[in-house]
């Protein structure tokens, strides 16, 4: 049990609808991680928030968006949702720079 | 830019023999950190091993063991008396400034008895 913890496990839902995938960091982690991995693909950096604010944004598309609260969990936010966002979306934490990056489970979300 | 590459899309090696997968990077930074993930089958994302970039010696943990040449910014990891429950995609993933750990496209790898 790495201590991240993501929910839900598994989503199905239609395509045009918006989910939140939600992420618990391990206790004391400042950093949230999302990536997304399709199928056999590598893992694709979304963005990263640090204690609150953004840190580092990558290939994230424009119906994407995601936020950190102030107990540091946070959501990431998929709308109008299309047969390609169909993924496995991780989540991961870690502490102060150079700390090592644990994940989550991932949330499997399928879109049909 | 920062890239990392992982040259040996998939890879088969008998239990308990020895397998390396090799892994390059391209950075113009100086201190960095390096890890190698483990994705079997379930699709979870597992801590390997990590390797700070000024520290000079290999990391080891258990039967896996990096070779770091910072030099050639290469991070291979070994992986001796390979079991089947190794079997899984492996990822090298440095963890440069830009806060953000960059995944290689992974080698996967199958242990075979």
């Amino acid at each position: 049990d790495s201590g991240v913890t993501q929910t839900p496990k598994h989503l199905i839902t239609a395509t045009g609808q918006r989910v939140t995938l939600r992420c618990s960091p391990r206790s004391g982690d400042l950093s949230v991680y999302w990536y997304q991995q399709s199928l056999d693909q590598g893992l694709q950096f979304l963005i990263q928030y640090y204690n609150g604010e953004e840190r580092a944004k990558g290939n994230i598309l424009e119906r994407f968006s995601a936020q950190q609260f102030p107990d540091l969990h946070s959501e990431l936010n998929l709308s109008s949702l299309e047969l390609g966002d169909s993924a496995l979306y991780f989540c991961a934490s870690s502490g102060t720079a150079g700390n090592t990056i644990y994940f989550g489970e991932g949330s499997w979300l399928t879109v049909v | 830019a920062q890239t990392v590459t992982q040259s040996q899309p998939e890879m088969s090696v008998q239990e308990a023999e020895t397998v390396t997968l090799s892994c390059t990077y391209d950075t113009s930074e100086n201190n960095y950190y390096l890890f190698w993930y483990k994705q079997p089958p379930s699709r979870q994302m597992i801590l390997v091993i990590r390797q700070e970039a000024y520290k000079q010696q290999n990391a080891t943990e258990n039967r896996f063991s990096v070779n770091f040449q910072k030099a050639a910014k290469s991070f291979s990891l070994k992986i001796s008396d390979s079991q089947l429950g190794d079997t899984a995609m492996y990822f090298c993933a440095p963890h440069f400034n830009t806060d953000k750990l960059i995944f290689g496209t992974g080698t996967r790898l199958q242990v075979f008895p």
